[in-house]
């Protein structure tokens, strides 16, 4: 497999345009996290889903910011309109079904500039 | 979710065994205690996890004594390919992986 896929690896775009992240799990994996990394606030997990429902949201810093999950394959991680505080690393990452042991494979990440 | 604690930093030189202490004082009974390992410009990498006493794999050990209320990353003779920051985490039935600040090692030739 080759691993969790992230795209693209990286975006510049001006204040005000919308962004939209991809990534595309390990096939198999049924729960997917996003995370946002900065300097200032270190790796802040933003949103994740198990089995593609939404399970906790609760990190996702305003209404700007959206996530879908279509289906097991796929998820997105909008940004609109975007704002120069936005830019970070954004990592997507994937785990596999299990009751306890909790092995997420995170992707290489998006490195999002926003001017 | 449990809070875990850990030295902000460490340095250390080739070759040296590197020893990070994470303390997990209020764990719950289900928790596991799972190590991260992040490079620069790169997600985290799943290093080891445990639930109790000594976990040992090609990259690290992991020792987690009988209370559960802390447990020690082991890095035998460290090489400065293991510059990185080192996440320890409590991680459990509900999924959610909540990543600390970690600990910055560096280590020297």
């Amino acid at each position: 497999d080759a691993g969790v896929i992230q795209s693209p690896r990286h975006e510049v775009t001006e204040m005000g345009q919308e962004v939209t992240l991809r990534c595309k799990p390990i096939s198999g994996h049924n729960s997917l996290f996003w995370y946002r990394q900065t300097m200032m606030r270190g790796l802040e997990l933003l949103i994740y889903f198990n089995n593609n429902v939404p399970i906790d949201d609760s990190g996702m810093p305003e209404d700007r910011f959206s996530a879908k999950m279509p289906n097991a394959s796929f998820s997105t991680l909008k940004i609109q309109p975007s704002e120069p505080r936005d830019s970070a690393v954004y990592f997507c990452a994937s785990s596999p079904p299990g009751p306890w042991d909790t092995e997420a494979f995170f992707g290489q990440g998006t490195r999002l500039t926003v001017v | 979710l449990a809070k875990t604690t850990q030295p902000i930093s460490m340095d250390s030189y080739e070759g040296q065994e590197v020893n990070i202490t994470c303390s997990h004082n209020n764990i719950a009974t289900n928790d596991y205690i799972t190590w991260y390992q992040q490079f620069p410009s790169q997600g985290p990498r799943f290093i080891i996890q445990g639930y109790k006493t000594k976990v040992t794999n090609e990259v690290a050990s992991l020792f987690i004594p009988a209370d559960r209320k802390s447990s020690t990353l082991s890095l035998p003779r460290v090489s400065l390919s293991d510059t990185a920051v080192y996440y320890c985490l409590s991680t459990g039935s509900a999924s959610k992986i909540i990543f600390g600040s970690g600990t910055r090692l560096s280590i020297r030739p």
